[in-house]
């Protein structure tokens, strides 16, 4: 079946360095979703890329869909302790059942 | 709006137990969805619905029973609690829309003994 691959599981950054989680799919994707996840709550809904080679950004967080739809990354740039969390991506095939196929995440972790 | 609430918030359970997870949300969302959380698993659908009166499974189903009488709730039930449920389980929502950016609830921590 389809499968999301996130890579690094984990990061420990200083505050100010930059960081980057990468998301890779066994199929196309339609789309790809990004949540993140604060430790003791709940994935919060951050954005969703739905065009080929697509790129959004938000402050300091930029998105990329890959040209081929099957990979996607977050960069963060010079990180905060307001970063520090789990980010997932989660891929949606061609359905129209609004499902999602979430990767493992990683986890940010600034020291100040 | 409250948004997508869950009940209980924790439960402990022996094995064999039964229990049934309440999520309900106040959005009219037309999909809902379970899903469990175990470390270094990210999120893993259970099942899912697509509307009211409709389930339909996901990834993980096995050990795990669901219905949707009323739009606004979906149930998640264990008929017989394992060890290997131990775990966080999350509810989500969305609306019928090409958006599909799904609500989540804030969680459920159950143990089974």
């Amino acid at each position: 079946g389809q499968q999301v691959m996130q890579i690094p599981q984990y990061q420990h950054v200083q505050e100010g360095e930059d960081f980057t989680t990468y998301c890779n799919s066994s199929t196309t994707l339609s789309n790809i979703q990004w949540y993140k996840q604060r430790p003791g709550g709940h994935p919060v809904f951050l954005i969703q890329l739905v065009k080929s080679g697509e790129m959004k950004k938000q402050k300091r967080l930029t998105f990329q869909f890959g040209e081929a739809k099957k990979n996607s990354s977050l960069h963060i740039t010079a990180t905060q302790t307001t970063d520090v969390g789990t980010y997932f991506c989660a891929g949606s095939g061609s359905s129209n059942t609004g499902k999602l196929i979430f990767g493992q995440g990683t986890t940010l972790q600034v020291k100040p | 709006n409250a948004g997508v609430t869950q009940t209980p918030k924790f439960r402990v359970l022996k094995t064999g137990q039964s229990m049934t997870l309440l999520c309900a949300q106040d959005m009219n969302h037309e999909y809902m969805y379970w899903y469990r959380q175990d470390p270094g698993m990210g999120l893993r659908l259970i099942h899912y619905s697509v509307g009211e009166g409709t389930t339909a499974k996901g990834e993980v189903p096995d050990g795990y029973n669901v219905s949707r009488l009323k739009k606004q709730n979906f149930l998640l039930g264990l008929e017989s609690a394992a060890p290997s449920q131990t775990s966080v389980y999350f509810c989500a929502s969305s609306p019928l829309s090409s958006y599909n950016e799904q609500f989540f609830g804030p969680g459920t921590r159950l143990t089974v003994l």
